[in-house]
């Protein structure tokens, strides 16, 4: 399996860009959710969504920030307007039962770098 | 709302062991868990507790108390690729994790 796929890794834009992530899940798992991570903040969840149905976006900081998931192996999330303060690493994760627990368990994918001059 | 604590860094020795604590206040509590976070990377899943108790896995365990909304993670016989950010996360009645700030274990040799 690969594992959750996000792309792309790293990105460089100018404040007023659109900017797009992309998120693969791994297939089979039926939530997917994004977070924020910064150091002041730490890691943020922003909206997650769960069967394709999007079912908390409380997280999501203003309207310059949307979501969609089209289908089961497919997710992206859109900052239009970006600016500076935007600049973070954003992870998908998605879940999965863990056998041994019980536990609904996160699968991270390795992240989009996002800077926002 | 969530609330977690836990230290924000903290220095071992190759083959010692180290305790990392976490405190909490949430509205519900539908679990805790632990994932660790090397720098540049991904957190990854290391332990999950539900119930009061010790939970073991190899050189990790990770203990939980409901009552006084505590848990802690011990990490046994310190290896220096386990230098790395701890989380601790909470899944409130809401059903959403909600991450602690991490705390940095740095292993010296």
């Amino acid at each position: 399996d690969a594992g959750v796929i996000q792309s792309p890794r790293h990105e460089v834009t100018e404040m007023g860009q659109e900017v797009t992530l992309r998120c693969k899940p791994i297939s089979g798992h039926n939530s997917l959710f994004w977070y924020r991570q910064t150091m002041m903040r730490g890691l943020e969840l922003l909206i997650y969504f769960n069967n394709n149905v999007p079912i908390d976006d409380s997280g999501m900081p203003e309207d310059r920030f949307s979501a969609k998931m089209p289908n089961a192996s497919f997710s992206t999330l859109k900052i239009q307007p970006s600016e500076p303060r935007d600049s973070a690493v954003y992870f998908c994760a998605s879940s999965l039962v863990d056998s041994h627990s019980g536990a609904n368990v996160l699968t991270f994918g390795a992240g989009s770098r996002l800077t926002v001059l | 709302g969530q609330n977690i604590d836990q230290p924000t860094e903290m220095t071992a020795t190759e083959g010692a062991i180290v305790q990392i604590n976490c405190t909490y206040q949430t509205s519900g509590f539908n679990g805790l868990f632990w994932y660790q976070q090397h720098a540049g990377e991904a957190p990854t899943f290391l332990s999950y507790n539900v119930l009061d108790g010790l939970e073991e896995k190899g050189r990790f365990s990770s203990f939980l108390s409901r009552s006084k909304g505590y848990s802690y993670l011990l990490l046994k016989e310190l290896q220096m690729k386990d230098s790395a950010s701890y989380l601790c996360a909470v899944k409130g009645g809401d059903y959403k994790l909600s991450f602690g700030a991490g705390t940095t274990v740095t292993v010296r040799a």
